[in-house]
């Protein structure tokens, strides 16, 4: 079965740095997507990039971009100019490339200190 | 385009009464889901349906869970009887086509408590 892990519970950045959550996932399949998820307080889950897995080209989008490691099975997320709207639970997703069920990480706290 | 919309944004109820929570998906989106978030176990998907038909419900955890789409714009998920064990986030969350690398559109949930 799937699995997604996100081993940090907690991240804090100084406003303006640059923070990366990790995010791992054990699969079997060559056909899938992954996806990080932006939940502010407000609940509402925002999504924030997404990576095809045959495409060997990292995602990015604004300050936001992937390292995307597919042999490793690692997908990391790099925000950079860090601001103070950031702060939010950032999750990691996988999908199959067959199906619509999403595989969900436990989530990273982010912090941004001002 | 106004969004998922979810009512209500917060429920309040006694055990054993019946709960319904309600989501319009965004317009034209052939997909919809109902999710549950909890602390313990996350992001659980419950029931997802594709042109209001019901594709796949195994997440719905008990036959106390029922889940209606009866046209495009509009779907219930139905609790009855409530435990407050199922006091949770409910969300809805909606999607343009088949294409699976296509993200989910979510409302902001429906926090659900029961005592």
């Amino acid at each position: 079965a799937q699995t997604v892990t996100q081993s940090q519970p907690e991240m804090s950045v100084q406003e303006a740095e640059t923070v990366t959550l990790s995010c791992t996932y054990d699969t079997s399949e060559s056909d899938y997507y992954l996806f990080w998820y932006k939940q502010p307080p407000s609940r509402q889950m925002i999504l924030v990039i997404r990576q095809e897995a045959y495409k060997q080209q990292n995602a990015t989008e604004n300050r936001f971009s992937v390292n995307f490691q597919k042999a490793a099975k690692s997908f990391s997320l790099k925000i950079s100019d860090s601001q103070l709207g950031d702060a939010a639970m950032y999750f990691c997703a996988y999908r199959r490339g067959s199906n619509y069920q999403l595989i969900w990480g436990a989530g990273t706290k982010l912090i941004i200190k001002p | 385009d106004a969004g998922v919309i979810q009512s209500p944004r917060h429920e309040v109820t006694e055990m054993g009464q019946e709960v319904t929570l309600r989501c319009k998906p965004i317009s034209g989106h052939d997909y919809l889901f109902w999710y549950r978030q909890t602390m313990m176990r996350g992001l659980e998907l419950l029931i997802y349906f594709n042109n209001n038909v019901p594709i796949d419900d195994s997440g719905m955890p008990e036959d106390r869970f029922s889940a209606k789409m009866p046209n495009a714009s509009f779907s219930t998920l139905k609790i009855q009887p409530s435990e407050p064990r199922d006091s949770a986030v409910y969300f809805c969350a909606s999607s343009p086509s088949p294409r699976f690398n296509s993200p989910l559109h979510f409302g902001n949930g429906t926090r659900l408590t029961v005592t």
